[in-house]
């Protein structure tokens, strides 16, 4: 069965700490794998994908095919990455399976 | 460009109303597609369009029905709205099915009375 989990519904650290997003998926075959995020009051919009292999926001994401996972990282974290994160695959004809989200809370 | 636009914003139905909310998008993609975003259930996808007048169903279509007679419009329907059904939809698009980025719409909260 096709499916994304994010084990942490909630993780808050302090500005400037390091922040690690675990994202875990199911998929048969070759995986395509991106993050989401939706800050408050603004739309869900597209983070980074991993065939990409892009810093956005200071934020990267490895595909590890052994491990079946896509963690988000950032080495240092800001109050302004305070938001819901979502890990999501993409099944078959561009159907996006999503994650429950993770709200991250970066505190001063 | 307004990108992908959702009406309304909230609605509030009693047991066994129907309404349709509304999503448009005036980028020109092909690809549209309905989720709804629970507590604790990340998003599901509802119904997914790959081009007028082809639609199919997602994860959790039963309750809802839609069509895609235009390649910028993409109404979902609620013919008989049950409490289950109250959550935030989202409607999103994109330029084709291969994996380019997915472009959300505000979203409209539904509360199901």
């Amino acid at each position: 069965a096709q499916r994304v989990t994010q084990p942490e519904k909630l993780l808050s650290v302090f500005k400037g700490a390091p922040v690690e997003l675990k994202c875990n998926y199911s998929y048969s075959g070759s995986p395509e794998l991106f993050w989401y995020v939706q800050y408050s009051r603004q739309r869900l919009q597209l983070l980074l994908r991993h065939i990409s292999r892009e810093s956005i926001k200071g934020f990267t994401a490895d595909l590890n095919k052994g491990e079946t996972s896509f963690h988000l990282k950032k080495p240092f974290a800001q109050e302004e990455d305070s938001a819901m994160y979502y890990c999501a695959l993409n099944s078959q004809g561009g159907k996006l399976i999503f994650g429950q989200g993770t709200e991250l809370s970066v505190k001063p | 460009n307004a990108g992908v636009t959702q009406t309304p914003k909230f609605q509030v139905l009693k047991t066994g109303q129907s309404m349709t909310l509304q999503c448009a998008q005036d980028m020109n993609h092909e690809y549209m597609s309905w989720y709804r975003q629970d507590p604790g259930m990340g998003l599901r996808l509802i119904h997914y369009s790959v081009g007028a007048g082809i639609t199919d169903q997602g994860e959790v279509p039963n309750g809802y029905n839609v069509s895609r007679s235009t390649t910028e419009d993409f109404p979902l329907r609620l013919l008989s709205a049950a409490p289950s059904q109250t959550s935030v939809y989202f409607c999103a698009s994109s330029y084709s099915t291969h994996p380019y980025e997915q472009y959300f719409g505000p979203g409209t909260r539904l509360t199901v009375t």
